[in-house]
């Protein structure tokens, strides 16, 4: 079965101190990758679609990169409003021969003023 | 535009006992998801339509969810009886079409615990 792994689990941040968020996934086949902004309370929001190694998608402080393996979420100078669960999320083929998402487990990021 | 209509927020029920939510698409939208979240978990899809019919309820204990969506708008989920393992966020969302590239929009999502 097709996984999806996010690491880390949470992660604190000062405002401005830059890190990324990674995520591994086991597909056959890789047909692109996800990026969606959750904030408590809310549903996830979508931030970014990768299709193939090598692509790159920026939005503000956050920038999405993809290699053969694993993608990461790399954030510039993080601000408080910053602070929400990242969740990546593959294509992946359902017992019915249906193309659906199947997420991670997400990553808490939490930026301290 | 208005987003995804979900409803109740919030629900608290007994174990055995029967809970149904309630989902408003955005206008236009064809595809209709219900996914279920369990805390620290990411969403996990029960099931899709296309319009009125389903594409894909393989992740779905029929043995005691269902779901309809009518005239391939409004749709319900259905939980009867309820365990505690379905204490979960139910989240719904849509999209203009059927597959994975099509963006989704999800709506705020209803809390249900089980006790």
């Amino acid at each position: 079965e097709d996984q999806v792994t996010q690491s880390p689990e949470a992660l604190r941040l000062q405002e401005g101190e830059s890190s990324s968020l990674n995520c591994s996934y086991t597909v056959s086949g890789l047909r692109g990758l996800f990026w969606y902004r959750q904030d408590p309370g809310k549903g996830p929001e979508f931030l970014f679609t990768l299709y193939s190694a090598g692509e790159e998608k920026e939005k503000e402080r956050l920038k999405a990169t993809l290699t053969k393996k694993e993608s990461f979420l790399h954030i510039t100078a993080p601000k408080p409003e910053d602070s929400a669960t990242y969740l990546c999320a593959v294509p992946s083929i359902s017992n019915f021969g249906n193309e659906k998402l199947t997420f991670g487990t997400g990553t808490r990021l939490t930026i301290i003023p | 535009e208005a987003g995804v209509a979900q409803s109740p927020r919030y629900k608290i029920i007994e174990k055995r006992q029967s809970v149904a939510f309630w989902c408003n698409p955005i206008s236009g939208h064809a595809t209709l998801y219900w996914y279920q979240q369990i805390l620290g978990q990411g969403p996990k899809l029960l099931i899709q339509f296309q319009n009125n019919g389903v594409v894909d309820d393989s992740q779905l204990p029929k043995d005691r969810f269902s779901a309809e969506r009518l005239k391939g708008v409004d749709s319900t989920l259905k939980i009867q009886p309820a365990k505690l393992e379905d204490s979960a966020v139910y989240l719904c969302a849509s999209s203009l079409g059927t597959g994975p590239y099509y963006e989704q929009y999800f709506g705020p999502g209803t809390r249900l615990t089980v006790t």
